[in-house]
């Protein structure tokens, strides 16, 4: 069964500094890896969809590679500012679904201090 | 852009009460999915549809139902609600698309609490 792992759970930063977060999954037959982002007591907001044949998708600051064989992908927030604060959040499809359900990490809270 | 509703914020109701949780998307989007959201437990799948009176199981179906009776409109409904229901509840769509290549849009998420 397909599982989907973020570390760190928290990530705390200066402003102005380039970071990585990491995303790990078990089944390496994906058909997309999708980030979101969340903001506190509210709903998920997309950032990125990466397809199976994509290797990286960017939009503006942001840049999310994927990487199937080895089950990992890395969302890279360039010049991070403090309105970049959220938690971020990494999903999947199961077992090669179709459907377009998803499974979730449980996400990276990122702070970025001004 | 992609508007996903959801009728209440936040929602106070008793133990054993029947409850309903609305969601409506303005984008013509067939699939429809219900999670909920605990601390530590991350985002967990409670129902999806993926079309008008179609409706499938996610991982904790216990306790819900649904009702999908337009397309717009995904309803979730707690049949007797208990105070281990009390949590975020969020809604999502996304087209069909191939092989479900389509983003999920959410809506703002319904705090429910069950005294």
């Amino acid at each position: 069964k397909q599982e989907v792992t973020q570390i760190p759970a928290a990530l705390s930063v200066p402003e102005g500094e380039n970071l990585v977060l990491n995303c790990s999954f078990t089944d390496s037959a994906i058909y997309n890896l999708q980030w979101f982002r969340q903001d506190p007591g509210k709903g998920l907001t997309s950032l990125l969809l990466i397809q199976s044949s994509q290797r990286e998708q960017t939009s503006g600051r942001l840049n999310a590679s994927l990487d199937k064989s080895s089950g990992r992908s890395t969302l890279y927030i360039a010049a991070s500012q403090p309105g970049d604060s959220a938690t971020y959040l990494c999903a999947v499809p199961p077992d090669g679904g179709s459907q377009g359900n998803l499974i979730f990490g449980k996400g990276t809270k990122l702070s970025v201090k001004p | 852009d992609v508007k996903v509703t959801q009728s209440s914020r936040y929602l106070v109701k008793r133990t054993g009460e029947k409850v309903f949780l609305e969601c409506v998307q303005d984008m013509d989007h067939e699939n429809m999915f219900w999670y909920r959201q605990d601390p530590g437990l991350g985002l967990r799948l409670i129902y999806f549809s993926y079309d008008v009176k179609m409706k499938e199981k996610g991982d904790i179906p216990e306790g819900y139902s649904v009702s999908r009776e337009k397309k717009e409109r995904f309803s979730l409904i707690l049949e007797s609600a208990s105070t281990n229901q009390t949590s975020m509840y969020l809604c999502a769509s996304s087209f069909s698309g191939r092989a479900g290549n389509q983003p999920q849009h959410f809506g703002d998420g319904t705090r429910l609490s069950i005294l």
